[in-house]
């Protein structure tokens, strides 16, 4: 089955810095590549997702890139703000619909 | 507030016991999602239907199971609980259930003690 692997596991920047968090996975089917953000307390949200016909997506400022080649997909936000403070999952849904998340990034923007 | 609602929102029982999850999704979702949350083991899928049907299984245990009725609300039966069964049972509903938002339920708060 799928395997993904998320890292880092915890990631601390300053306020307007940029973060990065990267997710690779093991199952070459796999076709979708969802990112939620997870904040203490609450329900996962998705924030970006992307298809695996592209290579790279974005959203004011959040954008996600795929190599498929490598099977690796990242989460890049600019310009941390610390409502982005959160734990930030990626997932890919390989064959037959089936979702795999990676073990989550608990994120810390620092005023 | 997603708009998918689940109940009870805290749950506590005891080894052995057997519970039942209710999920109602978004209105005009037709699928339904159930992961399971723990500390160690981050966000699990479990199991999905579609208009009530299964369409993916996960890491469901076999004392797992679950259903889709034709209101298409769900349940997650678990059975047989263990301490280790303790965990966030999240239930996320989407329209078509394919490379979609999946929009999250506040969650079930399981204690097996």
């Amino acid at each position: 089955g799928e395997n993904v692997e998320q890292h880092p596991s915890t990631l601390s920047v300053q306020e307007g810095d940029s973060a990065v968090i990267k997710c690779t996975y093991s199952d070459s089917a796999s076709n979708y590549f969802p990112w939620y953000k997870q904040e203490l307390g609450k329900r996962p949200q998705l924030i970006i997702d992307i298809r695996s016909n592209v290579g790279e997506k974005k959203d004011q400022r959040i954008a996600v890139t795929l190599n498929k080649t490598a099977k690796h997909f990242s989460l890049h936000i600019t310009e941390t703000q610390p409502e982005d403070s959160a734990v930030y999952f990626c997932a890919a849904m390989g064959n037959f619909n089936k979702f795999y998340f990676g073990s989550g990034t608990k994120l810390n923007v620092k005023p | 507030d997603s708009g998918v609602t689940q109940t009870p929102k805290h749950l506590i029982t005891a080894t052995g016991q057997r519970v039942t999850l209710r999920c109602s999704p978004r209105s005009g979702d037709l699928s339904v999602y159930w992961y399971q949350q723990s500390l160690d083991q981050g966000l699990q899928f479990l199991i999905q239907y579609y208009n009530g049907e299964e369409r993916a299984k996960g890491n469901i245990l076999e004392r797992f199971s679950a259903q889709q009725f034709p209101d298409l609300h769900s349940e997650l039966n678990l059975s047989s609980l263990e301490l280790g069964d303790s965990a966030l049972y999240f239930c996320a509903s989407s329209t078509s259930g394919g490379k979609e938002t999946q929009y999250f339920g506040p969650g079930t708060r399981l204690l097996v003690l």
